[in-house]
């Protein structure tokens, strides 16, 4: 049962236009979301993250929104340049004890045209 | 680079073999994770150390075992291994085991052939 979905494999967006990745989520005790870029042969870096008891996280050309009751969200990335194209994963912590362990999407693959 | 290191970067064995993935964590990290990405999968939650003990589990095998030594290095083991073994194996490091915001080491790809 996968808790964290990643709906869209694959993304292709026009160098300055707008990119949008969605990620849905089942698990209600998630109460932590992150999404993290991954370049081929090295690991995910950590990107942006927001907090539950946030709706909108804003970092540069990157914004996170969270739309708790429709257990969704979304990354926004404006201007969207080449060297974005990346594998972008959604991750999704629940708090429980002091342990938090990080539930993935699949990922989606972002190519950005020049 | 991330600051955590994780040899070797390739691994190709045979099935029924034994391998052992090492990751060393960022400095100043103390708790560890392993992570598991198959092909076309995102990434699944192995184990977590913390300071030396074991902290939380998820979708681990009981062929698999892991532990982490007084340095704070981790060490995964994967035994009578499977074709379905094949994987990408990432490792990643956090302050503390209440931190989201984990660093990943680039993985060590297994083949099992």
């Amino acid at each position: 049962d996968q808790q964290v979905k990643q709906n869209s494999p694959s993304l292709s967006v026009q160098e300055g236009r707008i990119s949008i990745l969605n990620c849905d989520y089942t698990n209600s005790m998630f109460d932590y979301f992150l999404w993290y870029k991954k370049y081929p042969a090295e690991g995910p870096t950590f990107l942006i993250s927001i907090s539950s008891i946030k709706d909108k996280n804003e970092d540069g050309r990157f914004t996170v929104f969270l739309n708790k009751s429709a257990k969704h969200l979304s990354l926004h990335i404006v201007p969207s340049q080449p060297g974005d194209s990346a594998v972008y994963f959604c991750a999704a912590s629940a708090s429980g004890g002091s342990a938090r362990q990080l539930t993935f999407g699949s990922g989606t693959q972002l190519t950005v045209l020049p | 680079d991330s600051g955590v290191t994780q040899t070797p970067k390739h691994l190709i064995t045979a099935t029924g073999q034994r391998v052992t993935l090492r990751c060393s964590p960022r400095s100043g990290d103390l708790s560890v994770y392993w992570y598991q990405q198959s092909l076309d999968q995102g990434l699944q939650f192995l184990i977590q150390y913390y300071n030396g003990e074991e902290r939380a589990k998820g979708n681990i095998l009981e062929r698999f075992s892991a532990q982490q030594f007084p340095d704070l290095h981790s060490e995964l083991n994967l035994s009578s291994l499977e074709l379905g073994d094949s994987a990408l194996y990432f490792c990643a490091s956090s302050v503390d085991p209440g931190n989201t915001e984990a660093f990943f080491g680039q993985g060590t790809r297994l083949t099992v052939v």
